[in-house]
């Protein structure tokens, strides 16, 4: 009963380091998105991909790069971190959308975060 | 384009005492909605969510919504206050439209405290 894993849990890295945020998840979801949580801002995506080989910029994607890897994973990157980017990471999924509209009645499934202190 | 404003960051009752959480939307079609309950060092989880039908939606752990299309709300209830209820919650509406297709517009979000 796995869900959506987000590996690490907790993570300290100096300014202009680099690392890759992993996200797998196992209900054969198309969907996948990426979020930042900031204490008062609620969620902010920051990136989103429809289908495995497809991704597409949210609201905060400047200092991030994404990879669907397969329909299972979709990871995050930070190229060279920056203290602005200190914050809790959420990896989510969801069913395909639905809607003529384009919006989905699926709810997101979201893993338990990981948090990042950029010193 | 879409909206979710929840009014009041913090709410504190008392153990027993009723919860209301309060949630208004903007969409121009027929909004799908879904609260969201995320307790302290986890993920969000989903309470209940709207999408046609009842108007009335009954969640988990007693929780429940009441879809208003002409006040544009969608609060949430419960009628008596546990202290594990406690936890942040996140009122949320279906995104579309070329920039919003597929995702989740979040509100603030309000944290609930629980008094003994």
């Amino acid at each position: 009963n796995a869900g959506v894993t987000q590996t690490p849990k907790f993570q300290v890295l100096k300014t202009g380091q680099s690392m890759t945020l992993q996200c797998a998840q196992d209900m054969n979801h198309n969907s996948m998105y990426w979020y930042r949580q900031d204490p008062g801002m609620g969620l902010r995506l920051i990136y989103y991909s429809a289908s495995e080989g497809t991704t597409d910029k949210g609201e905060v994607p400047n200092g991030y790069n994404v990879s669907r890897l397969n329909k299972r994973e979709f990871s995050l990157r930070l190229e060279s971190a920056a203290p602005s980017q200190t914050s809790v990471y959420f990896c989510a999924s969801s069913e395909d959308v639905v809607g003529a509209a384009g919006d989905s009645n699926q709810p997101q499934h979201f893993g338990d975060g990981t948090r990042l202190s950029i010193l | 384009a879409q909206s979710v404003t929840q009014l009041g960051s913090h709410v504190s009752v008392s153990e027993g005492a009723l919860v209301l959480l309060r949630c208004n939307y903007s969409s121009s079609v027929p909004p799908y909605l879904f609260w969201y309950v995320q307790y302290p060092n986890q993920g969000l989880q989903l309470l209940l969510k709207y999408t046609t039908g009842a108007t009335l939606v009954k969640g988990i752990n007693g929780f429940e919504a009441e879809f208003k299309k002409s006040e544009t709300s969608f609060h949430l209830t419960k009628p008596s206050a546990h202290m594990s209820d406690a936890a942040e919650y996140f009122c949320a509406v279906s995104g579309f439209g070329s920039s919003n297709t597929g995702k989740l517009i979040f509100g603030q979000g309000t944290t609930l405290q629980v008094k003994p």
